[in-house]
């Protein structure tokens, strides 16, 4: 099934705990983004990848870390979290920038994190 | 970024076509108009996407006018598992985002 995984779906972590929330998809797209949702805010992007070594930020990258060593994973990296990165976390897939005509992006089922 | 408009909320019944409208004023020549759905806590689905006229596909039509000010998203006969939040997105050809509004919050009721 084609498909974007993200892992954990849950995590509760404290302040300055280093931690790492993969996202894997096994479609072969070249384009990969990280969103992060909060009430009243909607979706945000904060980091972006057009293509395996090819990251950039988006609109609220600070405290936040991507690497794209690998076509299928794009791994979002917290080195300090801190509460207000209290958040649900969705990664995005997509064969090009804009989405393929008519295909749209490819969201993962989210990560709920809670940093106390 | 274009910014677009559409109601905050609206309520239906099952079986019922529903219409949500989005306004998008400043619309860039090279902006194609995309939506999308989410139910709670799950990620945002494509539903549609189209430039100029009308597109169908099997869950959805997307009506655009010729001034592409704006657009309608027509669901035919909802169900109760319609209910979610629906995104109107202006995604730029070559863009690298999607900038994600507040969305409709669609209720479809018995």
């Amino acid at each position: 099934e084609a498909q974007v995984t993200q892992n954990p779906r849950y995590l509760i972590t404290v302040t300055g705990k280093k931690l790492t929330v993969t996202c894997s998809q096994n479609m072969n797209h070249e384009y990969m983004s990280w969103y992060r949702q909060d009430p009243g805010l909607g979706l945000r992007q904060i980091y972006y990848s057009m293509n395996v070594e090819v990251t950039d930020k988006g609109d609220v990258p600070e405290g936040y870390k991507v690497s794209r060593k690998e076509k299928r994973n794009f791994p979002l990296i917290l080195e300090s979290p801190s509460p207000n990165q209290t958040s649900l976390y969705f990664c995005a897939s997509s064969p090009e920038g804009q989405g393929a005509w008519n295909y749209g992006y490819t969201f993962g089922s989210g990560t709920r994190l809670t940093v106390v | 970024l274009a910014k677009t408009t559409q109601p905050i909320s609206m309520d239906s019944y099952e079986g019922q076509e529903v219409n949500i409208t989005c306004s998008h004023n400043n619309i860039a020549t090279n902006d194609y108009i995309t939506w999308y759905q989410q139910f709670p806590s799950q990620g945002p689905r494509f539903i549609i996407q189209g430039y100029k006229t009308k597109v169908t596909n099997e869950v959805a039509s997307l009506f655009i006018p010729a001034d592409r000010k704006s657009s309608t998203l027509s669901l035919p006969r909802v169900s109760l598992s319609d209910t979610a939040v629906y995104y109107c997105l202006l995604v730029t050809g070559g863009g690298n985002k999607l900038t994600f509004g507040t969305g409709t919050q669609l209720k479809v009721e018995l």
